[in-house]
């Protein structure tokens, strides 16, 4: 069955620092690969997609995600992390309109 | 800008009563969606639709119905609304194989 996992529910960093969120999946074909974010009382904002191609895609916002085959990962990446940048993050895989969603990993920042 | 409009933002209900939410979409997509989002449980899939008058079951489709009779508006209904459906309820569309648009999403209480 088709699943994703976030394996961290609560992420802190500095304001400066770097970011990585990870990301697995499980799909039996290519999978079409999916980055939200979710500002509080917000709905869901496309940061980037991964369809085919390129392994390593650019989003808005600076953020980037690496797709692994091997481990079935799509983890996302920012070099450096703004206070603006503090929401719930949801990786999720399209199968392939359907979109199978993560548990979300929140995010903290401090200045 | 694609544009997804749920018709409330906040709705407070009592058990047992049929509830509406309305969900439009301005940029002739064919697929619309229906989520909920709990807390540590992500986003899950309730209801979508292909096309107007077609519509699939997702995971969790038990206790509600869905309506397309136009391409733009997608309708939840809760046939009779329980406390476990106290939710945010997140409204999506999208073209064919192309990532999905969300709305701002309706939190929803059943007292």
């Amino acid at each position: 069955a088709q699943s994703v996992t976030q394996p961290d529910i609560h992420i802190t960093v500095s304001e400066g620092a770097s970011l990585e969120l990870r990301c697995n999946y499980s799909y039996g074909a290519t999978p079409y690969l999916f980055w939200y974010v979710q500002s509080p009382g917000q709905g869901l904002q496309l940061l980037l997609k991964y369809f085919s191609g390129d392994t390593l895609v650019q989003g808005i916002k600076g953020f980037e995600a690496e797709f692994k085959r091997s481990q079935s990962s799509f983890n996302l990446r920012k070099p450096s992390v703004h206070w603006s940048d503090a929401a719930e993050y949801f990786c999720a895989v399209g199968v392939p309109d359907k979109l199978i969603f993560g548990t979300g990993t929140r995010l903290q920042v401090f200045p | 800008d694609v544009k997804v409009t749920q018709s409330s933002r906040y709705l407070v209900k009592r058990t047992g009563e049929k509830v509406f939410l309305e969900c439009v979409q301005d940029m002739d997509h064919e697929n619309m969606f229906w989520y909920r989002q709990d807390p540590g449980l992500g986003l899950r899939l309730i209801y979508f639709s292909y096309d107007v008058k077609m519509k699939e079951k997702g995971d969790i489709p038990e206790g509600y119905s869905v309506s397309r009779e136009k391409k733009e508006r997608f309708s939840l209904i809760l046939e009779s609304a329980s406390t476990n459906q106290t939710s945010m309820y997140l409204c999506a569309s999208s073209p064919s194989n192309q990532p999905q648009h969300f709305g701002d999403g309706t939190r929803l209480s059943i007292l």
